[in-house]
This record gives structure tokens, C-alpha cells and sequence, in this order.
């Protein structure tokens, strides 16, 4: 019930594609959706947060789509960059309790 | 910017020694953690803390691990005796509310031989 499921583990994307991540959670009390951006040797970046009473969320290029009865969320980087590449983490937190996804290592071809 | 700071970065030590790694959280921050992550793989939460004391810990946070806010700046996690696979890199993260909002330092590299 605690778990947060995320996929793809790994994803190759063009310059200039869409990359999409997908999340899933099992958990109603779950009420904070953050996404974590981290690059080689670096913790862990908060990228882009939703909270379940609304089911988008837009920031730049990066948008979080988020499906409360499906119980379902994910991350679509529009114009993907080579800058972009980095594993990406979900995550759900209810109080002070954040639990991660097991990452998607993303890779933009130049 | 305000930031986490850990310390050390890299610690190699010996199996069975004690291990102790440090962090400045963020000044006005309120909630911390300490998480570990596997060389390539997820992020696994240890523990939080909040008003000086544990508020939830994982399954791996067994009776070899301790944590202290010994003043009023340092997060410290001990390792009481180390063993091979507690290799990992060990975050600690601070916010200044219980949300998901969690600022993370760069992180303090553990081998254990």
C-alpha cells in the first residue's frame, strides 16, 4: 500500500521529443505528488509538484498529468534537451512521510 | 541560496566500525530526513525527524542506526556497527513543513570494505 510504482525504467528520447513518465500509487492518504530531478553525483532536485485536487500542472516545459480515480500520474517534458538527461523520481508523501518511485534514467539524443 | 550541507562526501571504512555522517539542514527548516540510495537504484527513506525526536522510520532503520540534533544546527545519522551492504550513498533532506517539498544535499558516499 506504500509502494509508488514508476516506469519506465529507462527512456531514450530525440532532441525536441516528448518524454513521458508514468506513476502509480496505491495509498488514498497520499496527498502530495512531487517529481525529483537528479543528475550524476547530485541529490535529488524537486522538479514539479501536483496536489490531488487538481489534474494538471504546468511548469516551463515540464507538465504533471495526475488521475485521481485511476490513482495514476506522470510527467511529460515537452522539447526535450540533452540537458534534460538526469533519473527522474516520483514520489507521494501523506505528513511527513515522502515515499519515492525507483527512478526512470532518462536520455536525450542530441 | 540557503542549502543542505553534508559531510563527509566519502567515508571508507571498515566492517564493524562505527560511522557517522553529518548535516547542516536548512536554517529555518523544521522536518528532517535521512534516505539512501544503492549505487543506480531508488531512493529508500530511513527516517524523519521533527521536534527533536524520530517521527517514522523505515524497516531498515534497524537498531544500528541512530539519529541526533545534538545543537541546534547538525542532523547527524550513526552507524553503530557497519556492515558490506550498508554501502550507499546516504541523503539527508530538510523542508520547512511536513509536505513533499523536501531539499536534499548532494549526498555522503559510503564504502564499506
Amino acid at each position: 500500500q506504500q509502494q509508488v510504482k514508476q516506469s519506465p525504467q529507462s527512456l531514450i528520447v530525440q532532441k525536441g521529443g516528448i518524454s513521458i513518465i508514468n506513476c502509480a500509487y496505491e495509498n488514498t492518504a497520499f496527498d502530495y505528488f512531487p517529481w525529483y530531478q537528479q543528475f550524476p553525483g547530485k541529490g535529488p532536485a524537486l522538479l514539479i509538484a501536483i496536489r490531488p485536487d487538481v489534474s494538471e500542472k504546468k511548469e516551463g516545459r515540464f507538465t504533471i498529468s495526475f488521475n485521481k480515480s485511476a490513482k495514476q500520474f506522470s510527467l511529460h517534458i515537452m522539447d526535450s534537451q540533452p540537458g534534460d538527461s538526469a533519473t527522474y523520481f516520483c514520489a507521494a508523501s501523506m505528513g511527513d512521510k515522502i515515499i519515492f518511485g525507483k527512478g526512470t534514467r532518462l536520455h536525450i539524443l542530441p | 541560496e540557503p542549502e543542505v550541507t553534508q559531510t563527509p562526501s566519502h567515508q571508507v571504512t571498515q566492517m564493524g566500525q562505527e560511522v557517522i555522517l553529518r548535516c547542516v539542514p536548512i536554517s529555518n527548516h523544521l522536518y528532517f530526513y535521512w534516505y539512501r540510495q544503492i549505487l543506480g537504484q531508488k531512493v529508500e527513506f530511513l527516517v524523519s525527524f521533527y521536534n527533536n525526536e524520530i517521527s517514522e522510520k523505515s524497516e531498515i532503520f534497524d537498531d544500528q542506526f541512530s539519529v541526533e540534533r545534538p545543537d541546534g544546527s547538525n542532523f547527524t545519522l550513526k552507524i553503530r556497527s557497519t556492515k558490506l551492504e550498508d554501502s550507499a550513498m546516504y541523503f539527508c533532506a530538510s523542508c520547512i513543513l511536513n509536505t513533499g517539498e523536501l531539499f536534499f544535499g548532494e549526498g555522503s558516499r559510503l564504502t564499506v570494505l
